[in-house]
């Protein structure tokens, strides 16, 4: 069965104090890695989609990154409008897996000004 | 390019009550995918559909719950006699034919009394 954690749960900022998010997997066959962003009672807004380890994705203050067994997202001098729970999800490159994506419990970020 | 579309946004309904919660894809998009978010926890797969066929449901509990997608006309996730534990956000996602990336909407939030 897949498995995605996603650490830490929680992470308080200071604006412009940089840091990474840490998303780990276990799943059979990886055919790709997606980041999504969630604010509060709203829908999961799309960020990134990763396909192979050592793969970068940039925009704004984002980046995010993989290797064969975990993916990083990296802020960068976040700013208070940063503050969202960030979601990491996995998806299958077996057929019969059908197009389920596996998601991780999120990092909820607070950037303070 | 309007996004996923969903409603009700919020719904209440009394314990055995049915629950009827649409999803209208993304314009081009054929793949539509429901997820649910319990209090506390993280986003889990329901089911898959493509126009007319259900292609995956094994996230769907096997009773109350059903799904469809028409020809025409939204995608309908239908949740008969419910209980208080049906109380959760229900999200909806697209993708098209070519790009895996799913597009979420901005959910429906069901509170059973």
């Amino acid at each position: 069965e897949d498995q995605v954690t996603q650490s830490p749960e929680a992470l308080r900022l200071q604006e412009g104090e940089s840091s990474s998010l840490n998303c780990s997997y276990t799943v059979s066959g990886l055919r790709g890695l997606f980041w999504y962003r969630q604010d509060p009672g709203k829908g999961p807004e799309f960020l990134f989609t990763l396909y192979s380890a050592g793969e970068e994705k940039e925009k704004e203050r984002l980046k995010a990154t993989l290797t064969k067994k975990e993916s990083f997202l990296h802020i960068t001098a976040p700013k208070p409008e940063d503050s969202a729970t960030y979601l990491c999800a996995v998806l299958r490159t077996i057929k019969a897996a059908g197009n389920k994506l596996t998601f991780g419990g999120g990092t909820r970020v607070l950037v303070k000004p | 390019n309007a996004g996923v579309m969903q409603n009700p946004r919020h719904l209440v309904r009394r314990r055995g009550q049915e629950a009827r919660l649409r999803c209208s894809p993304m314009k081009g998009h054929s793949h539509v995918y429901w997820y649910r978010q319990l209090p506390e926890e993280g986003l889990k797969f329901m089911v898959y559909l493509q126009k007319e066929n259900i292609i995956d449901e094994s996230g769907m509990p096997k009773e109350r719950f059903s799904a469809e997608f028409p020809k025409e006309g939204p995608s309908i996730l239908r949740i008969q006699q419910v209980v208080r534990g049906d109380s959760a956000a229900y999200f909806c996602a697209s993708s098209s034919q070519r790009q895996e990336t799913q597009y979420f909407g901005p959910g429906t939030r069901l509170l059973v009394l």
